[in-house]
């Protein structure tokens, strides 16, 4: 069994401040663990995405987020947040013998204020 | 590369009528899944495939059909639209080991 939970369905942040969204996962075998990001009207596109290996993980667009298994955590960060950033982030869990059933989180909306 | 690609991108059905999504990955992917994504509720697992000849459902199959004749293809039918359905769906292919999910932009469907 799996599970995400994404903690905070709204985040404002000013342009230049931090970035942080919090994702929480539940697996029963080593997880799979993924970040996307979604524009109004537009599919998802991958931001970055923690297999096996390094635990910290670097994105596109200067995303980066952590892989804490004793925490079951899997935060995205960015250092400088960017207008552009305004978006819907999901994250989602998968794993090597669940492939074709990603669990994907109720996603967090980030607004980014000039 | 087309990637995943669906059609139509819009459609508005009347309740109790039938259509299919249609989904095509030119990337020889063995995996591939249908999504419904609702406001505050993420996307949502319909059915998925891990193969030609081989379907499964998600968590919420009710009043959907799939089926998967070859690699290539992964259609979605409704078989009697209900207001419920009204959503935006999603179709995915994933590359071999599940580390990656492609996703097509996405078919917006209205039931009234």
């Amino acid at each position: 069994a799996q599970s995400v939970t994404q903690l905070g369905s709204h985040v404002s942040v000013s342009e230049g401040a931090l970035v942080l969204l919090r994702c929480n996962y539940s697996s029963s075998v080593p997880p799979y663990l993924f970040w996307y990001v979604q524009y109004p009207n537009q599919g998802l596109q991958l931001l970055l995405k923690y297999t096996t290996g390094a635990t910290l993980v670097k994105g596109i667009n200067g995303f980066e987020a952590e892989f804490k298994k004793s925490e079951t955590s899997f935060h995205l960060t960015k250092p400088s947040a960017h207008m552009s950033d305004a978006a819907e982030y999901f994250c989602a869990v998968s794993s090597l013998t669940n492939a074709g059933k990603s669990t994907f989180g109720d996603g967090t909306t980030l607004t980014v204020k000039p | 590369n087309a990637g995943v690609t669906q059609t139509p991108k819009f459609q508005v059905l009347k309740t109790g009528q039938s259509m299919t999504l249609q989904c095509a990955q030119d990337m020889n992917h063995e995996y591939m899944s249908w999504y419904r994504q609702d406001p505050g509720m993420g996307l949502r697992l319909i059915h998925y495939s891990v193969g030609a000849g081989i379907t499964d459902q998600g968590e919420v199959p009710n009043g959907y059909n799939v089926s998967r004749s070859t690699t290539e293809d992964f259609p979605l039918r409704l078989l009697s639209a209900a207001p419920s359905q009204t959503s935006v769906y999603f179709c995915a292919s994933y590359e071999t080991g599940g580390n990656t999910i492609y996703f097509g932009e996405g078919s917006w469907l209205t039931v009234v």
